[in-house]
């Protein structure tokens, strides 16, 4: 069971365009909901994070948009650049349990 | 520097024999985890530990097993009995309690041969 689903599986956005990352989860009590990103052999960092009280978060060019009704979020990378190419994971986390992660998008900017 | 430190980066395992991974954090986090990521795959969850010589299964224990007799170490072994051991282990560490950022190392690429 997975129990949290991310889409899509890879984008190709243009330099300063948006990219945009959807998830889905099923566990209503999950309490905290990162996103991170993953260069090749490097282990993720995280990018921006969220509670389920807050409907969105914005950090620079990144913004979170949260959902709780529809049990839905979403990043957006505004201005592309060609330096966010990467693999990005949306996770959620109950309490101190290990996070739980989505599959990941492979993210590519055109120049 | 403050992080986590995993060794080896890389590590060659013969059929049959069990290997351990180590990692270690200078954070004074209490909570560390194991993540198993595979091509495709998201970061799956393999044990994890909210404190000293205590530990509960993630999604995919069987056929690992881990320590945690100092905080700042939680080795990973990796037992014969795991039939698809080659993957790349990442482990993180976070403060105790929800809503605290989770900081990961750089990981070891286990390959069997």
């Amino acid at each position: 069971q997975q129990q949290v689903k991310q889409s899509p599986q890879s984008l190709i956005v243009q330099k300063g365009g948006i990219s945009i990352i959807n998830c889905a989860y099923e566990n209503t009590a999950f309490d905290y909901f990162p996103w991170y990103q993953q260069f090749p052999g490097k282990g993720p960092a995280l990018l921006i994070a969220i509670r389920p009280d807050v409907s969105e978060k914005k950090e620079g060019r990144f913004t979170i948009s949260f959902n709780k009704s529809a049990k839905q979020f979403s990043l957006h990378i505004m201005d592309s650049q060609p330096g966010d190419s990467a693999t990005y994971f949306c996770a959620a986390r109950r309490g101190a349990d290990g996070l739980t992660f989505g599959k990941g998008t492979h993210l590519i900017i055109q120049p | 520097d403050g992080g986590i430190t995993q060794s080896p980066k890389y590590l060659f395992r013969k059929e049959g024999q069990n290997v351990t991974l180590s990692c270690e954090q200078n954070l004074n986090h209490d909570a560390m985890y194991w993540y198993r990521q595979d091509p495709g795959q998201g970061l799956r969850l393999i044990y994890y530990s909210q404190i000293v010589n205590d530990f509960q299964k993630g999604d995919i224990a069987e056929g690992y097993s881990v320590s945690r007799e100092k905080k700042e170490s939680f080795p990973l072994t990796v037992t014969s009995a795991q039939k698809n051991p080659t993957a790349f282990y990442l482990c993180a560490s976070s403060m105790s309690g929800g809503n605290t950022e989770a900081f990961f190392g750089q990981g070891t690429r286990l390959t069997v041969v």
